[in-house]
């Protein structure tokens, strides 16, 4: 069955430094997204993708983060300077179509940790 | 504002009861609604879903249910089973489709 894969699975880093996280989505799928999920806490929407281009961002999703699709399977997330509340689980999700039609998979997820 | 919030934070029932999780929205507007799953260390699993227009809808062992006049959601899983310990979260669709908003989340633990 084919699933969305992320990695790291797990990533330390110093406040300040530049993390990428990465996914590798289902490979039909157009629609691409970042979520992130603070430990005990609800998963919360950051980006969606699509096209190339983003389609819509949360107001987490601020300057510091940014997305990108640098071939036709990766798809990345990227946060600048990391701060001790960006410590979260960060899931990529894929999908053939809008979420009204087309499921949403999910990944496993990468953990982050900001020291 | 936009919100989902889930009524009772942990669900203890026992192997071969049936389970009701329940949710509440805020959005009038909302037409979409979804059931994850999440198990510990994993990413958030379809369940089922359930549009506007529909009152009731069910799956294999699932069954979900809409009340728009009080805006409220449940989830329903008939015989429950170990497997099904998780994190159940309700989740509205916004943004043209293009967002989900998840609710806080209920632990569903399955005593044997």
């Amino acid at each position: 069955e084919p699933e969305v894969t992320q990695t790291p699975s797990h990533q330390v880093t110093q406040m300040g430094q530049e993390v990428i996280l990465r996914c590798v989505p289902i490979s039909n799928h157009l629609y691409f997204y970042w979520y992130r999920q603070i430990l005990g806490q609800k998963v919360e929407f950051l980006v969606s993708f699509y096209n190339n281009e983003i389609s819509e961002k949360s107001e987490i999703f601020d300057d510091q983060f940014s997305v990108e699709r640098p071939d036709g399977s990766n798809f990345t997330l990227k946060i600048r300077s990391t701060k001790l509340e960006d410590s979260a689980m960060y899931f990529c999700a894929s999908s053939w179509a809008l979420a009204y039609t087309g499921e949403l998979f999910f990944g496993e997820g990468s953990r982050l940790t900001v020291l | 504002g936009e919100s989902v919030g889930l009524h009772l934070p942990t669900l203890s029932v026992q192997e071969g009861d049936n389970s009701i999780i329940n949710c509440a929205y805020s959005n009038s507007a909302s037409d979409y609604f979804i059931w994850y799953k999440q198990e510990s260390g994993k990413g958030p699993q379809f369940i089922i879903d359930i549009r506007s227009n529909m009152d009731k809808r069910q799956g294999q062992r699932v069954t979900v249910l809409l009340n728009k006049t009080v805006k409220h959601l449940s989830l329903q899983i008939a015989a429950t089973q170990p497997g099904d310990s998780a994190v159940y979260f309700c989740a509205e669709v916004t943004g043209g489709g293009n967002k989900l908003t998840f609710g806080t989340g209920t632990q569903l633990k399955v005593e044997l």
